[in-house]
């Protein structure tokens, strides 16, 4: 069954400690998404990386971080630095045609 | 991605038809039009795309005049389950475009 699968659905982390979110699909997409959204707000993008082993910047970078080691995972870690992580975090891919991606289910981060 | 606005919100009643139109006054060329849904808690979900003039399938309609600096999402005989945000973006349709989202359309459809 083809998709887009994150985990966990639900995070809970202590102020301070990194946390790392998984998104893993098997479209054989090149391009993966991360996207963070804040209740009642559109989706603001963090990263994005079009094929492995690159990736750029979003609009809203800073406190996050990523790697591309494989085609299948693009992970999201949230650091210290992130002034305020409480969010819903969505992962997406897509292939050849760029404004047409799938999007997980997404993960409910909440620091305490 | 060139800009678009579309209504912050909007409200319908069950079976009626919805038009949602987003303005983008400097779409390029090679630009076409992407429509998204997302309910609460879920990721958002490819509706339809198009270039010009009309494109229909199972879900939606999106009309697009010649000028192409505007579209409409229509939605036939909305149901409840409809109740969603609806996300207009556009772009060039080439692989690894950076996917930048506004602040989509709050439809409400009440019984």
């Amino acid at each position: 069954d083809g998709g887009i699968t994150q985990s966990p659905k639900y995070l809970f982390r202590k102020e301070g400690q990194n946390v790392t979110l998984s998104c893993e699909q098997n479209l054989n997409h090149d391009a993966m998404y991360w996207y963070r959204q804040d209740p009642g707000q559109g989706l603001r993008l963090i990263y994005y990386s079009q094929i492995v082993n690159d990736f750029q910047k979003g609009d809203i970078a800073e406190g996050y971080s990523v790697s591309r080691e494989k085609k299948e995972s693009f992970p999201l870690t949230v650091t210290s630095a992130q002034k305020n992580p409480t969010a819903f975090y969505l992962c997406a891919s897509s292939m050849d045609r760029g404004l047409v991606a799938f999007f997980g289910q997404g993960t409910r981060l909440t620091v305490v | 991605l060139a800009k678009t606005t579309q209504p912050i919100s909007m409200d319908s009643y069950e079976g009626q038809e919805v038009n949602i139109t987003c303005s983008h006054n400097n779409i390029a060329t090679n630009d076409y039009i992407t429509w998204y849904q997302q309910f609460p808690s879920q990721g958002p979900r490819f509706i339809i795309q198009g270039y010009k003039t009309k494109v229909t399938n199972e879900v939606a309609s999106l009309f697009i005049p010649a000028d192409r600096k505007s579209s409409t999402l229509s939605l036939p005989r909305v149901s409840l389950s409809d109740t969603a945000v609806y996300y207009c973006l556009v772009g060039g349709n080439n692989a690894g475009n950076m996917l930048t989202f506004g602040g989509g359309t709050r439809l409400m459809v009440k019984p």
